[in-house]
């Protein structure tokens, strides 16, 4: 079974632009959560998807969105970019959504770099 | 909210030997579940093992374990047996909504040959 999958790898934008980063998850599992990880913030969560519906939210601006399609792929979505948004994003997909205690598998991380 | 510390951000330990990384936790609430990751150069993360709560029997996982003390916040992984491959960041992590974690800033672990 393939693992969780994210593209691009590595993405370069400028102040000001806007990025589409992408998550395909295991195949089956439905729900996707994003993290970002920073040196100076760590590992943060953004959101969570399940069902094609945000169950979760972290304590991010309103720049950052996410949704997720009827596959269960998701994308998010960041506008006006900052120079601190340059991270680590990762994708994390679990074939469960209820309850607590659910594993989750993680992708390998888009690294955006903003200049 | 919740916050989860890890007080070591570095600890290294010789080849074969044992090394127990710290976390605790705080929270008010009485149902949640704690992981402890590990994310090596890659950046791939992978679960080393998770507790539940409500139990009280300590979860072990080969050479992982972890000794939960739910009074103290407290939820340590100890490494028997420590290998090369097992050198890599750690992350504990907290959980009781969804899948949303919330994690420590990391412990990073060194195995010398």
């Amino acid at each position: 079974k393939a693992g969780v999958t994210q593209t691009p790898r590595y993405l370069i934008k400028t102040r000001g632009q806007q990025v589409t980063l992408s998550c395909s998850p295991i195949s089956g599992h439905r729900s996707v959560s994003w993290y970002q990880q920073t040196p100076g913030q760590g590992l943060q969560f953004l959101f969570e998807y399940f069902s094609e519906t945000q169950r979760n939210k972290g304590n991010f601006p309103g720049r950052f969105s996410g949704r997720q399609f009827s596959n269960s792929r998701s994308e998010m979505n960041v506008s006006t970019l900052e120079l601190g948004d340059s991270a680590l994003y990762l994708c994390a997909s679990s074939f469960l959504a209820g309850g607590l205690g659910n594993e989750q598998f993680f992708g390998p991380g888009t690294r955006l770099t903003v200049l | 909210a919740q916050t989860v510390t890890q007080s070591q951000p570095e600890m290294s330990v010789q080849e074969a030997e044992t090394v127990t990384l710290s976390c605790t936790y705080d929270t008010s609430e009485s149902d949640y579940y704690l992981f402890w990751y590990k994310q090596p150069p890659s950046r791939q993360m992978i679960l080393v093992i998770r507790q539940e709560a409500y139990k009280q029997q300590n979860a072990t996982e080969n050479r992982f374990s972890v000794n939960f003390q739910k009074a103290a916040k407290s939820f340590s992984l100890k490494i028997s047996d420590s290998q090369l491959g097992d050198a890599a960041m750690y992350f504990c992590a907290y959980n009781n909504a969804g899948n949303m974690l919330t994690f420590g800033g990391g412990t990073r672990l060194m195995v010398k040959p």
